[in-house]
C-alpha cells in the first residue's frame, strides 16, 4: 500500500511565525503535491513537484515555498505565517505514467495561526 | 474562474437507495476525470476515474458516467450505504506533461441508516 505520511496532525502558531511541514512517501513515486483545503472552497493546489530540486506554483502559491531535496520528501514553508494561512494542509503523490493523475493523499495537517 | 463545480453542497438519501453526485467542467482541455471520497480528519482517497473517449465507467457500486457535450460527469452509488457518508470531490485534468488535478468544491454526502 502506498503511504504517505505527514510530520504533525495538528499545529498551532502564532502570525509571522515560520512552518515547515513535511511530507514523506515510500512508494518511489515522481511527483508530489501541497493543497489546502479549506470549507466552500473545496482542494486548492499550492505547489506541486516532478522530480527532485524541481518545483512548480500551483493555483495558490502566494506566502508559501518548497523544498524537494530527497524524491521521497517534499516540504512546505511559511516563512511568515498569516491567520488566512489557517487552514487544512493536504500532501500527495503519484507515479510518473497512465496513473499520474490518481494521487494519493496523506493525512493532513490542521494549522492554525493566532 | 472556477473550471471545475459541484453546485450542490450536500445531498442526503436512505440506505439502500441511489445516491446521485453531480459535477460540471468548463474547460474544454480537460480530458480525465476523477472521484475522491474524503472522511473528516482523513486524506481524500482515489475512489474511480474515466477518461473522455468512454462515457461510463463501472466499479462495483460505484458508477461514472461522463456527458462530453454537456461537460457534465456524475457519479452513481448503488446501493447506498451508511459508511459511504462522506465529501466526494470531483477533479479534472488535461493529459500530458506535467498536468495537475483542478478539484471542484465538494459535496458533502450523508446516507441514513
Amino acid at each position: 500500500d502506498v503511504k504517505v505520511t505527514q510530520s504533525s496532525r495538528y499545529l498551532v502558531k502564532r502570525t509571522g511565525e515560520k512552518v515547515f511541514l513535511e511530507c514523506v512517501q515510500d512508494m518511489d513515486h515522481e511527483n508530489m503535491f501541497w493543497y489546502r483545503q479549506d470549507p466552500g472552497l473545496g482542494l486548492r493546489l499550492i505547489y506541486f513537484s516532478y522530480d527532485v530540486k524541481m518545483k512548480e506554483k500551483g493555483d495558490i502559491p502566494e506566502g508559501y515555498s518548497v523544498s524537494r531535496e530527497k524524491k521521497e520528501r517534499f516540504s512546505l514553508i511559511l516563512e511568515s505565517t498569516s491567520t488566512n494561512q489557517t487552514s487544512m494542509y493536504l500532501c500527495a503523490s503519484s507515479p510518473w505514467g497512465l496513473v499520474l493523475y490518481e494521487q494519493y493523499f496523506g493525512p493532513g495537517t490542521r494549522l492554525t495561526v493566532t | 474562474d472556477q473550471q471545475v463545480k459541484q453546485n450542490s453542497p450536500s445531498l442526503s438519501v436512505q440506505e439502500g437507495r441511489i445516491s446521485i453526485l453531480n459535477c460540471d467542467y468548463t474547460n474544454s482541455m480537460f480530458d480525465y476525470f476523477l472521484w475522491y471520497k474524503k472522511y473528516p480528519a482523513e486524506g481524500p482517497t482515489f475512489l474511480i476515474s474515466i477518461s473522455s473517449i468512454k462515457d461510463k465507467n463501472e466499479d462495483g457500486r460505484f458508477t461514472v458516467f461522463l456527458n462530453k457535450s454537456a461537460k457534465h460527469l456524475s457519479l452513481h452509488i448503488v446501493p447506498s450505504q451508511p459508511g459511504d457518508s462522506a465529501v466526494y470531490f470531483c477533479a479534472a485534468t488535461s493529459t500530458g506533461a506535467n498536468s495537475k488535478l483542478t478539484f471542484g468544491k465538494g459535496i458533502t454526502l450523508s446516507v441514513r441508516p
